[in-house]
């Protein structure tokens, strides 16, 4: 079974806090995604990696940064955190080639910055 | 973008299969639809996908219509712990591995 573990369940930060959101997927994965969940809002991608050391922005990047040093591990991170980023953090990973490309996803972090 | 169109809510009682419905009218001949869940504060979970024929896995089948405009996901023998939203997905192939997951329906099974 594909697995992707995201480093906590739960985060309580402060305003201002600089904040690593971590994510290991263990399929040897090529693409790996963060995105945000908010109510009402559905899944935003924020950022995404197709290999090592590369990443594309998605919809919503403000605010945010990405690491990816190893094939198996994504990181996010909040430069700054604002009351605004409190929501649900989802990792994701995928393979590439012709057809689908199914994303399986970790358990989420619900962050509330205060 | 292929858009989907899904009730907002459904009830199925335990025992018996869950058919939710999706309309993807304007997909592509190589746009996939998947169907994903989400039970309350966990990620989505990936349950099935497909082209054109039907499939079928441990966990469901889908039901694709010949024109492709419509899918149907069936749970066969719905239990309580089925009970999420569901999320019907069309992949577009022009803007990479980006999934747009919508509002869902979210499944009752009522005991």
């Amino acid at each position: 079974d594909v697995k992707v573990t995201q480093s906590s369940r739960y985060l309580v930060k402060r305003t201002g806090e600089k904040v690593f959101l971590e994510c290991v997927q263990d399929m040897d994965h090529e693409n790996m995604f963060w995105y945000r969940q908010d109510p009402g809002l559905g899944l935003r991608l924020i950022y995404f990696s197709y290999d090592v050391k590369m990443k594309e922005k998605g919809d919503i990047p403000e605010g945010y940064s990405v690491s990816r040093e190893k094939k198996e591990r994504f990181s996010l991170i909040l430069e700054s955190a604002s009351t605004n980023q409190t929501s649900m953090y989802l990792c994701a990973s995928s393979s590439v080639g012709q057809g689908a490309r199914t994303q399986y996803f970790g358990p989420g972090t619900r962050l509330l910055v205060l | 973008d292929a858009k989907t169109t899904q009730p907002p809510s459904m009830d199925c009682a335990e025992g018996r299969a869950a058919n939710l419905p999706c309309n993807h009218s304007t997909i592509s001949g190589n746009e996939y639809v998947y169907w994903y869940r989400q039970i309350h504060s966990q990620g989505p979970q990936y349950i099935i996908h497909g082209l054109k024929n039907n499939e079928t896995n441990e966990m469901a089948s889908l039901i694709i219509t010949e024109d492709r405009k419509s899918s149907t996901l069936i749970l066969p023998h719905a239990t309580l712990r089925d009970t999420a939203v569901y999320y019907c997905i069309v992949l577009p192939t022009n803007t990479g591995n980006q999934f747009y997951f919508g509002t869902g329906t979210s499944l009752t099974v009522i005991p």
